[in-house]
């Protein structure tokens, strides 16, 4: 069984199209992550959720927006996307907070075109 | 100045050479250090994980921090080519403060 799904794996669509990804954790974690990693590897942390409740919000611009229907789920809808918005987006979840083992998702690789 | 700097690589070694991977940092509140290794096209999944300054042996694997330098490394042993991947280095101030990552360095271990 994964630990860490998301959905889907590959997007690619138009500049200004919305477009949401989904990601779910089975390990009964409390707390879950959304990352984006650029094109240099380099891997920054967007948002964060405890028990369904926001507690990281990096500067993110507010076409993002992650909403978290349980502490299951964590899903990730961007609006008027942008060619800059291109990257691998990746979920994770740990038990408790960031200095606990965080266990990732195998990502999502969005192209923005 | 990024608050965590990692040599990008690419690092080529011999199967079986000993691998030093390293990286600083500049805020002195981080009390958690953790590597990370991500296959390609892979999510990272966590190698090592350390607790404030010293040393963490696992296996072919050693951790080392030390907080008055803020530098911390990995050593690998005898290396082998199912080690080739990025290995990122990270850290957090603990509890429910984020996680930092460095840029990643690019690993390959020549047969």
């Amino acid at each position: 069984d994964t630990a860490v799904s998301q959905t889907p794996k590959y997007l690619v669509t138009q500049m200004g199209n919305d477009k949401s990804i989904k990601c779910e954790q089975n390990l009964g974690h409390d707390t879950m992550y959304w990352y984006k990693q650029d094109s240099k590897k380099f891997l920054k942390i967007m948002f964060s959720y405890n028990n369904k409740e926001l507690i990281i919000n990096e500067t993110v611009p507010n076409r993002f927006s992650p909403k978290s229907p349980d502490k299951a789920h964590l899903n990730l809808h961007i609006n008027s996307l942008e060619l800059g918005d291109s990257a691998v987006y990746f979920c994770a979840s740990s038990l408790g907070g960031a200095g606990e083992t965080q266990y990732f998702g195998p990502g999502t690789r969005l192209l923005v075109l | 100045q990024k608050e965590v700097e990692q040599d990008p690589g690419p690092l080529s070694v011999p199967e079986g050479a000993i691998v030093s991977l390293n990286c600083t940092y500049s805020n002195s509140a981080f009390q958690y250090f953790m590597w990370y290794r991500q296959y390609s096209r892979k999510g990272p999944e966590l190698l090592m994980y350390t607790y404030s300054s010293g040393n963490k042996e696992d296996g072919r694997f050693t951790a080392q921090v030390d907080k008055s330098s803020k530098y911390i490394s990995l050593f690998i042993r005898d290396s082998q080519p199912s080690d080739s991947a990025t290995y990122l280095c990270a850290m957090s101030r603990g509890g429910y403060q984020k996680v930092t990552f460095g840029t990643g360095t690019k690993l390959q271990v020549i047969p």
